[in-house]
């Protein structure tokens, strides 16, 4: 099981610039969960996907981000334009289930903008 | 959500018994006590979870107070690699699939 995958690892941006951060949840998972961590604010929801669909964008936090999840075996996180405060390192979850008790968390992608 | 309460840091020795302790007063009786943790530079993983009665698993032991209000992740004899931050999250039976972090405690293993 190769378990979450997230690309890329580490991404170095300008202020400005368009970026997509991407994930592979685990084989067979429904739900999907974009996180962000940062010093300030800790592990925070960003969006919960289910099924493939939207559930809950309440934590994105303006319109320069998106989030998309074309299949059941991809999704992407969007910034556009990047900030220097939007340097964070996101991480992406999936889990069988919506309430099911174990989110398996990717390695997350350490995002700098400068 | 239900609020919970951890140490910021806690230190242990190598093979000893780590208790991390847990307040959660304001608990509603369908929330679920989890607890994760998250190694330096990775994701958080999964430890364990509980409702009411104490549970145990390869990694650890969840001893859970008969009032709920607080409850504390045993890990029976810590290694080096149990150097982490462990979050304690409650999470309500029937919602929820959202897991909300708090600042967590950082546990510290001395060799």
């Amino acid at each position: 099981d190769a378990g979450v995958i997230q690309s890329p690892r580490h991404e170095v941006t300008e202020m400005g610039q368009e970026v997509t951060l991407r994930c592979k949840p685990i084989s067979g998972h429904n739900s999907l969960f974009w996180y962000r961590q940062t010093m300030m604010r800790g592990l925070e929801l960003l969006i919960y996907f289910n099924n493939n669909v939207p559930i809950d964008d309440s934590g994105m936090p303006e319109d320069r981000f998106s989030a998309k999840m074309p299949n059941a075996s991809f999704s992407t996180l969007k910034i556009q334009p990047s900030e220097p405060r939007d340097s964070a390192v996101y991480f992406c979850a999936s889990s069988l289930a919506p309430n099911q008790e174990t989110q398996y968390f990717g390695p997350g992608t350490r995002l700098l903008v400068l | 959500d239900a609020k919970t309460t951890q140490p910021n840091s806690m230190e242990s020795n190598e093979e000893e018994p780590v208790h991390l302790p847990c307040n959660h007063s304001t608990i509603s009786g369908t929330d679920y006590i989890h607890w994760y943790r998250q190694l330096p530079s990775q994701g958080p993983e999964y430890v364990i979870h509980g409702l009411t009665s104490n549970v145990n698993n390869r990694m650890a032991s969840l001893a859970i107070a008969e009032d709920r209000k607080s409850s504390t992740l045993i890990l029976h004899r810590a290694t080096l690699r149990d150097a982490a931050v462990y979050y304690c999250i409650l999470r309500d039976v029937g919602s929820n699939y959202k897991l909300t972090f708090g600042k967590g405690t950082l546990l510290t293993v001395n060799p």
